[in-house]
């Protein structure tokens, strides 16, 4: 399976700023997705990265506020906007090497807004 | 609109027996069902993933059942392990293209 790398692994940041996370998966993959864990709750999509264009947002998520890039087949960033503590959760990269095979993860960005 | 529940939300049981977790989906209309397990503070990792056309899958003391037609999965584990104690989750297709939507997850404490 690939192997995904996500950085950073945690941060703390002050209310008001923005914070970009990177995905890099070690082989080409089809498809690139942001899920979004809130304290206690189970994941959430954010949006689809698409390579070459713009993500493909779910219902609740804007591109202003969540900003993605995937320039290529094998790396994706997602930035969070104006952050406040709302935003404070575990971001995470998953990847699709094949269509109809298993969706792989990448360890989760904590991210604590104070 | 696809749904997933699983229950129960939380079990504890003493090391050696085994166990179900169960999942449950409303549109029945799914080419395939993946089980996750997310340890404390960490990323998910994929046990198992069961196409539409499978009844069952096997990956060591974990096997993970479909019944498509009643919208229902169960992921059994034998011979329980400390070690096994984490977050189970199911996810089946939200609409076609590889998108995923998650239940809530079942959360599983081994008891030494």
């Amino acid at each position: 399976s690939a192997v995904i790398s996500q950085k950073p692994s945690r941060d703390i940041c002050q209310r008001g700023t923005s914070l970009t996370i990177q995905c890099q998966v070690d082989s080409q993959v089809t498809m690139m997705f942001w899920y979004r864990q809130q304290p206690g709750q189970s994941l959430t999509l954010i949006a689809t990265a698409n390579q070459g264009s713009e993500a493909t947002y779910e219902s609740g998520f804007v591109i202003d506020k969540f900003p993605i890039s995937r320039p290529n087949l094998t790396f994706s960033t997602l930035t969070v906007s104006n952050m406040s503590p709302e935003d404070s959760s575990i971001y995470l990269c998953s990847v699709v090497t094949e269509s109809n095979q298993p969706q792989h993860f990448g360890d989760g960005t904590r991210l604590s807004i104070l | 609109k696809q749904e997933v529940t699983q229950i129960p939300a939380a079990l504890s049981v003493p090391e050696g027996e085994n166990l179900v977790l169960n999942c449950s989906f409303t549109d029945s209309a799914i080419y395939n069902l993946q089980w996750f397990r997310q340890d404390p503070g960490k990323g998910l990792t994929s046990l198992l993933l069961i196409q539409s056309s499978q009844r069952e899958q096997t990956s060591g003391r974990l096997n993970a059942s479909l019944d498509k037609s009643s919208g229902r999965s169960t992921l059994y584990i034998a011979a329980s392990q400390p070690g096994d104690s984490a977050t189970y989750l199911c996810a089946v297709p939200m609409d076609g293209d590889d998108k995923i939507i998650f239940g809530k997850g079942t959360r599983l404490h081994i008891l030494p």
